[in-house]
């Protein structure tokens, strides 16, 4: 069964800071990657997703995120974090069938 | 842009209660999903639909859960007898076609058993 895994619970980090939020998956076929980011009292929008091609993709507010395939691994990368990227940051997969199978979440608080 | 919206934001019923929860997908979009979020807990998938028939559903999604898609537009989820366990935050999502398209998400609704 695919499963995901995010291993930060709850990140914390000034203004200006690099973030990385790690991503582990586990899934025997080929698979489609995501991050949703969900703003305090908001809904869960797309940050970025990868299905094929450049491992390295680009979404929106400046966010990144590398597919490492060796490594199972899809970890969301900004250089500069703002205060306004706080939020809860949720990493998912699916693959052949239908559903999307969500991470844990990481929550992450941007002090200004 | 168009957008899947969700009704009531927030219910509050007792346990017991028959609640019913509305979603209107996108126009063109053909697979859609429930979710739901227990405060604090990642987003679980509970059932997907396509072509007026559950296509996939988790564990979570027995007997007291039904979904149905009554008329062009509405995809509505039934909790037929609610239990406290159910509080929670349930999302629809929509996506064109199956397989590598993006599901786009609603507000939600905050469900809330007492």
């Amino acid at each position: 069964a695919q499963s995901v895994s995010q291993h930060n619970h709850h990140v914390i980090l000034s203004e200006a800071a690099s973030l990385e939020l790690g991503c582990n998956y586990s899934y025997g076929g080929t698979v489609n990657l995501f991050w949703y980011v969900q703003y305090p009292g908001q809904h869960l929008q797309l940050l970025l997703k990868y299905f094929s091609g450049d491992p390295l993709v680009k979404g929106i507010k400046g966010f990144e995120a590398e597919f490492i395939k060796s490594k199972f691994s899809f970890n969301l990368r900004k250089p500069s974090v703002q205060w306004s990227d706080t939020a809860e940051y949720f990493c998912a997969v699916n693959g052949n069938n239908n559903d999307m199978r969500f991470g844990a979440g990481t929550r992450l608080t941007v002090k200004p | 842009e168009p957008e899947v919206t969700q009704t009531p934001s927030h219910q509050v019923t007792q346990m017991g209660q028959e609640v019913i929860l509305r979603c209107v997908p996108i126009s063109n979009h053909l697979y859609f999903y429930w979710y739901r979020q227990i405060l604090g807990q990642k987003v679980e998938f509970l059932v997907s639909f396509y072509n007026n028939e559950i296509s996939e559903k988790s564990e979570i999604f027995d007997d007291q859960f039904s979904v149905e898609r009554p008329d062009g537009s509405n995809f509505t989820l039934k909790i037929r007898s609610t239990k406290l366990e159910d509080s929670a935050m349930y999302f629809c999502a929509s996506r064109v076609r199956g397989g590598t398209d993006t599901q786009y998400f609603g507000p939600g609704t905050r469900l809330t058993v007492l």
